[in-house]
C-alpha cells in the first residue's frame, strides 16, 4: 500500500459543529502532517507528529485539535470553525521527520466549507 | 524563516517543446530538495526530489541543483498537454520540514 487516504472527501459544517477529518497511511512512515491550502496559494503546514507525538504546532487556533492514536493514523479535530477556515486539508506522511527521508507523500484532502 | 522562491508564471510552452521551471532558496543549511505536481482541485504528488548538486533524471523529468548558486530547477522535455498543472519547489528549512514555493503554473498548448 503506497498512499495516504483521507476522509471525508468534502465537508460542509455550520460555525457551532464539531467534526473530523482523518488521514491513514500503511508505508510504515513514521512523520504525518496536516496543512491547511486556500487557492492558488502553497500549501501551509498546520502540525506535524512524529513518531506519534506532536513535535511541530504551526501556531494554529485551538479550534483545531489533531490526534494521532497509532502511527498509522492522523485526525483533526474541528470545533467552532470560522468561515475563512474554509479550505482543502491535507495530511501528507514521510518516512522520517527530520533529515533523512524527508520526502513527503500527500493524501487527496478533504475540501472543508465552513459556512 | 528561509524562503523558497519561484516565478509564479503562467509559463507557456508549446506541445514537445521543453519546459523549464525555476526556483531559488535562501537557507544554505537546505539538503534536499523536492518538486510537486499539483493539477487544479488536486492535492500536490511528488514527482522528483534531488540531495546532490547536479542532474537527476526520471523519465521525462530533469531535477538539477546548483548549491553554490541555491537554484533548483525543474525540466520537462516533450512537454504535453496532461503536464499542465502549478509546479511547487519545496526544501526543509530550520525546523520546518517543508518550506514551499509560490508555484509556478505550466501551460503546455497543443
Amino acid at each position: 500500500d503506497t498512499e495516504v487516504t483521507q476522509t471525508p472527501k468534502h465537508l460542509v459544517m455550520g460555525m457551532t459543529n464539531k467534526k473530523s477529518l482523518k488521514c491513514e497511511q500503511h508505508m510504515g512512515h513514521r512523520a504525518m502532517y496536516w496543512y491547511k491550502q486556500k487557492a492558488k496559494k502553497p500549501p501551509e503546514l498546520m502540525f506535524v507528529y512524529s513518531y506519534e507525538k506532536l513535535s511541530i504546532n504551526e501556531s494554529v487556533p485551538s479550534r483545531f485539535s489533531p490526534e494521532c492514536p497509532n502511527s498509522s493514523l492522523l485526525n483533526l479535530h474541528l470545533h467552532a470553525l470560522q468561515p475563512e477556515d474554509s479550505a482543502l486539508y491535507l495530511c501528507a506522511s514521510s518516512p522520517q521527520g527530520r533529515g533523512g527521508q524527508n520526502e513527503q507523500f500527500f493524501g487527496p484532502g478533504t475540501r472543508l466549507t465552513v459556512l | 524563516q528561509k524562503e523558497v522562491e519561484q516565478n509564479s508564471g503562467p509559463l507557456s510552452v508549446p506541445e514537445g517543446a521543453i519546459a523549464s521551471l525555476n526556483c531559488t532558496y535562501s537557507d544554505r543549511g537546505s539538503q534536499s530538495f523536492f518538486w510537486y505536481r499539483q493539477y487544479s482541485g488536486k492535492s500536490p504528488e511528488l514527482i522528483m526530489f534531488i540531495y546532490s548538486n547536479g542532474d537527476k533524471e526520471d523519465g521525462r523529468f530533469t531535477a538539477q541543483l546548483n548549491k553554490a548558486s541555491q537554484y533548483v530547477s525543474l525540466l520537462i522535455r516533450d512537454s504535453q498537454p496532461s503536464d499542465s498543472a502549478t509546479y511547487l519547489c519545496a526544501a526543509p528549512s530550520g525546523n520546518t520540514p517543508l518550506v514551499f514555493g509560490k508555484g509556478t503554473r505550466l501551460s503546455v498548448i497543443a
